[in-house]
């Protein structure tokens, strides 16, 4: 699976736009773009994927380039709820040796302050 | 639709014990996985099981072990523990296609104290 980088942490205001950037330039064409959030000590929660398109749905935006080497997760209005560590991960379909895994890097760990 | 269950949510043991986790997926789905999170290693895949049977598994020794049953519930053992063994233990379910866009969802989580 493509490696992913993160910025490791992130700040933002309440009501704002969060704007997580997720770096994976050496994504190929088959490969997905995964989201997960999780909140302290509890699961990870699933939030949005995307293959080449932008994706929306009532959590979150996800916006890919072009040349798929980069993505950003945008969350439009901040709440204090959202504080989180967020997971951007690359899945690619290969069945076989990557039945139920997913590969978690470090995260950005994004605070969201009144 | 309920959610993925997992119980218990906090276990304490003591070194050499042996603990058995159990995880309920989300209704139809067949698939579970199983990943162990510290703070020093993050979350790190322990092993999937699908219809019964383990399809993958991770680089963890063999006293982590798991089964899962007709109804897609399962469990996962770690026998002989050790102190490196606390962490948060979380299972995540998805129908079990095998296709990248199959989506995992996880449980709670169940937290593992050694002492």
């Amino acid at each position: 699976d493509a490696k992913t980088t993160q910025p490791p942490s992130m700040d933002c205001a309440e009501g704002r736009a969060a704007n997580l950037p997720c770096n994976h330039s050496t994504i190929s064409g088959n490969e997905y773009v995964y989201w997960y959030r999780q909140i302290h000590s509890q699961g990870p929660q699933y939030i949005i994927h995307g293959l080449k398109n932008n994706e929306t749905n009532e959590m979150a935006s996800l916006i890919i380039t072009e040349d798929r080497k980069s993505s950003t997760l945008i969350l439009p209005h901040a709440t204090l709820r959202d504080t989180a560590v967020y997971y951007c991960i690359v899945r690619v379909d290969r069945r076989g040796t990557s039945y139920g895994k997913l590969t978690f890097g470090q995260g950005t760990i994004l605070t969201v302050h009144p | 639709k309920a959610g993925v269950t997992q119980t218990p949510r906090y276990l304490i043991k003591t070194r050499g014990q042996q603990v058995t986790l159990s995880c309920s997926p989300i209704s139809g789905h067949r698939s579970v996985s199983w990943y162990q999170q510290t703070p020093g290693q993050g979350l790190q895949f322990l092993f999937e099981y699908f219809s019964e049977t383990q399809r993958n598994k991770g680089n963890f020794p063999g006293r982590f072990s798991g089964r899962q049953f007709s109804n897609s519930r399962s469990e996962m053992n770690v026998s002989t523990l050790e102190l490196g063994d606390s962490a948060l233990y979380l299972c995540a379910s998805s129908s079990g296609t095998g296709l990248v866009t199959d989506t995992q969802y996880f449980g709670p989580g169940t937290r593992l104290t050694v002492l």
